[in-house]
């Protein structure tokens, strides 16, 4: 079975300043990874998506991860926050089970951006 | 605006009781899947419907039940609830079942058992 660990349950940025929200997984296979962001009270977004393409991949709103097998990571990176970013993100590997693929999440990120 | 729907927004009720969540998903999707939020437990896949069919069980329990239509909207339905249901339920819809297929998620149905 795959599954995803989020490093760190709670970040703290200055606007401005870089963002670098860790994700590490396990699989036994090419995985297919995602970052969601849900803001409160608010459903998931996709940011972003890994598909065995292109490792670095780009996502909205200035979002971009890189998904490094040697290192089984594939952590999310911004280079400037904005207060808009404060939400929880969710490092996302997508499971085959008998016939089809489900979602793993991570356990969440919680950014907090300071003025 | 992701076009999965869900309804009601917010739902109160007591223990004991039986409710229905509903969602309709983006148009062309044919696979819905439904998860649930809680402080405690984090986001758990609950089950998935492929065309109408079944796919898969996550950590669903024997009081829930889900169905999905022709037409192609899910509903979800929990009974004997307990305060321990309390909690946000997502669904959320994607075209077919590949493995790097993406989800689309609703705004979500908060629940509360009181």
């Amino acid at each position: 079975a795959q599954s995803v660990t989020q490093l760190d349950s709670h970040v703290s940025v200055s606007e401005g300043t870089p963002v670098l929200l860790r994700c590490n997984y396990s699989s036994s296979y090419s995985p297919s990874l995602f970052w969601y962001v849900q803001h409160p009270n608010k459903g998931l977004q996709l940011l972003l998506k890994y598909t065995s393409a292109a490792t670095l991949v780009k996502g909205i709103n200035g979002f971009e991860a890189e998904f490094k097998k040697s290192e089984t990571s594939f952590h999310l990176t911004k280079p400037s926050a904005h207060m808009s970013d404060a939400a929880e993100y969710f490092c996302v590997v997508s499971d085959h089970l008998g016939g089809t693929y489900k979602y793993i999440f991570g356990t969440g990120t919680r950014l907090k951006v300071l003025a | 605006d992701s076009g999965v729907t869900q309804t009601p927004k917010h739902l109160i009720t007591a223990t004991g009781q039986r409710v229905t969540l509903r969602c309709s998903p983006r148009s062309g999707d044919l696979s819905v899947y439904w998860y649930q939020q809680s402080l405690d437990q984090g986001l758990q896949f609950l089950i998935q419907y492929y065309n109408g069919e079944e796919r898969a069980k996550g950590n669903i329990l024997e009081r829930f039940s889900a169905q999905q239509f022709p037409d192609l909207h899910s509903e979800l339905n929990l009974s004997s609830l307990e305060l321990g249901d309390s909690a946000l339920y997502f669904c959320a819809s994607s075209v077919a079942l590949a493995r790097g297929e993406t989800q689309y998620f609703g705004p979500g149905t908060r629940l509360l058992v009181l």
